[in-house]
């Protein structure tokens, strides 16, 4: 089946300092990734979705300039964390779809974010 | 725009017994329903799903139900084993995007 990567799968920054996570598409080449935060014992929240080669597409409430999103190619999306603060802290996880046009979305293991 | 409900949020079951999952979702152009198992510090998985022109889908222990006119999708899980502990998630994908709304999630806890 179709794999996707988060790397890494943990991280603890200072406040302040950027951190950047990495979300791949291993077996297939991704049209579109999507980036969610989730808080304990909650729901995946919708941040971000991407398109190789173009701008990120952000949800009501999410700030672009903090959260930077790039996807570079079809297998590569980045969110990067810019100035981080405490409540910052959460799991972020990383979908994509395939060119193939099915209406799977393919989840990565998510990234641990600690903000101390 | 859509919006998914879903219950209950916690589900305690005895291992071999049966546990449901119910779903509502609010915009009736949406046509393709997933449901993810997450275990704890793990991404969501695709165990199921199900498209608006079908009404049911069964895969082993897992079966999906939709009921396009009462906006209602159900997870049926039979025969419940202990690894079937998890957050289960309902989601429901908004046509013409691959925007997915996702349900609260259900905790469910399988007693061996």
């Amino acid at each position: 089946g179709a794999v996707v990567s988060q790397h890494p799968s943990w991280v603890i920054c200072k406040s302040g300092t950027s951190v950047k996570i990495e979300c791949r598409s291993l077996d297939f080449q991704a049209t579109t990734m999507f980036w969610y935060r989730q808080f304990p014992k909650q729901s995946l929240m919708l941040m971000a979705t991407s398109n190789e080669g173009s701008k990120a597409t952000y949800e009501q409430g999410v700030e672009k300039d903090k959260f930077l999103i790039n996807h570079a190619s079809l297998t590569l999306s980045t969110l990067t964390v810019t100035s981080a603060h405490p409540e910052d802290s959460s799991f972020y996880i990383c979908s994509a779809t395939s060119l193939a046009g099915t209406s799977e979305q393919y989840f990565g293991p998510g990234t641990r974010l600690t903000v101390t | 725009g859509e919006n998914v409900e879903q219950h209950p949020s916690t589900l305690s079951v005895q291992e071999g017994d049966s546990a449901v999952i119910k779903c509502t979702y609010s915009d009736s152009a949406s046509n393709y329903f997933p449901w993810y198992k997450q275990e704890l510090g793990k991404g969501p998985q695709l165990i199921i799903d199900i498209r608006s022109n079908v009404g049911e889908k069964k895969d082993q222990r897992i079966a999906v139900t939709l009921n396009k006119t009462a906006k209602h999708f159900s997870l049926h899980i039979t025969e419940t084993q202990p690894e079937d502990s998890a957050v289960y998630f309902c989601a429901a994908r908004v046509t013409g995007g691959f925007k997915t709304i996702f349900g609260a999630g259900t905790r469910l806890f399988v007693k061996a």
